[in-house]
């Protein structure tokens, strides 16, 4: 089953302009991470959130946690054509089951030169 | 070249034939992983493996079979290929299990006909 949901499914926005991405999830975690899929590629890591953390920073990157309500988002500020990708949310879940991260669904993301 | 690798990128089989993806990896990560990524789904865990001759299983392990004898490698078996079947499949390694990145590999797509 899933555990994390992507919200929008899709966005598309100008070159330059910020790109929001959510992400929810049902149980507690110890982290929950970003990746980054170009068409017919595998998987990239973007940014790993700790579930004590609140913020985290990378280049364009920043995403937010919020634990209390079971969500996070990924803002890519001055976005690029080279951002066209889907994102994807996982988490590492705690208290137990398989290990391994679980996915959401994705957002995929066009950016319009 | 370090990384991770799978190998084939493309397959077409038949109903009812086994068939084996190959994965690679040069890290010596502990955590290999098999997902497989369909339309409406995103990316679910099939097996895992904590170390060599440690496997188990992950959401949807049913029809699939894998070992790990050497540490750098982790081959997915689908012992008699359904239409079902038919996916794009992901490798991934971690050096850990809590708070790592997972380094996922090219993917192969698999096409059962």
């Amino acid at each position: 089953s899933q555990q994390g949901e992507e919200d929008p499914q899709a966005l598309s926005i100008q070159e330059g302009e910020n790109a929001t991405m959510n992400c929810s999830y049902k149980t507690s975690i110890n982290n929950l991470q970003w990746y980054r899929q170009n068409s017919g590629r595998g998987l990239v890591h973007l940014i790993l959130i700790r579930s004590n953390e609140r913020e985290k920073h990378s280049g364009r990157l920043r995403v937010t946690l919020d634990t209390s309500k079971k969500s996070s988002s990924l803002l890519i500020t001055a976005s690029r054509a080279a951002d066209t990708a889907s994102y994807f949310c996982a988490t590492d879940a705690s208290g137990g089951g398989a290990d391994g991260l679980t996915f959401g669904k994705g957002t995929h993301l066009i950016i319009q030169p | 070249d370090a990384g991770i690798t799978q190998s084939p990128r493309y397959k077409i089989t038949e109903t009812g034939r086994q068939v084996t993806l190959m994965c690679h990896q040069t890290w010596s990560h502990s955590y290999m992983f098999w997902y497989r990524q369909d339309l409406g789904h995103g990316l679910r865990l099939i097996y895992y493996s904590a170390a060599a001759d440690i496997t188990d299983k992950g959401e949807v392990p049913d029809g699939y079979v894998v070992s790990r004898s050497k540490t750098e490698n982790f081959p997915l078996t689908l012992e008699s290929a359904t239409r079902s079947q038919t996916s794009v499949y992901f490798c991934a390694s971690s050096e850990g299990h809590y708070n790592t990145e997972a380094f996922f590999g090219q993917g192969t797509r698999l096409t059962v006909v």
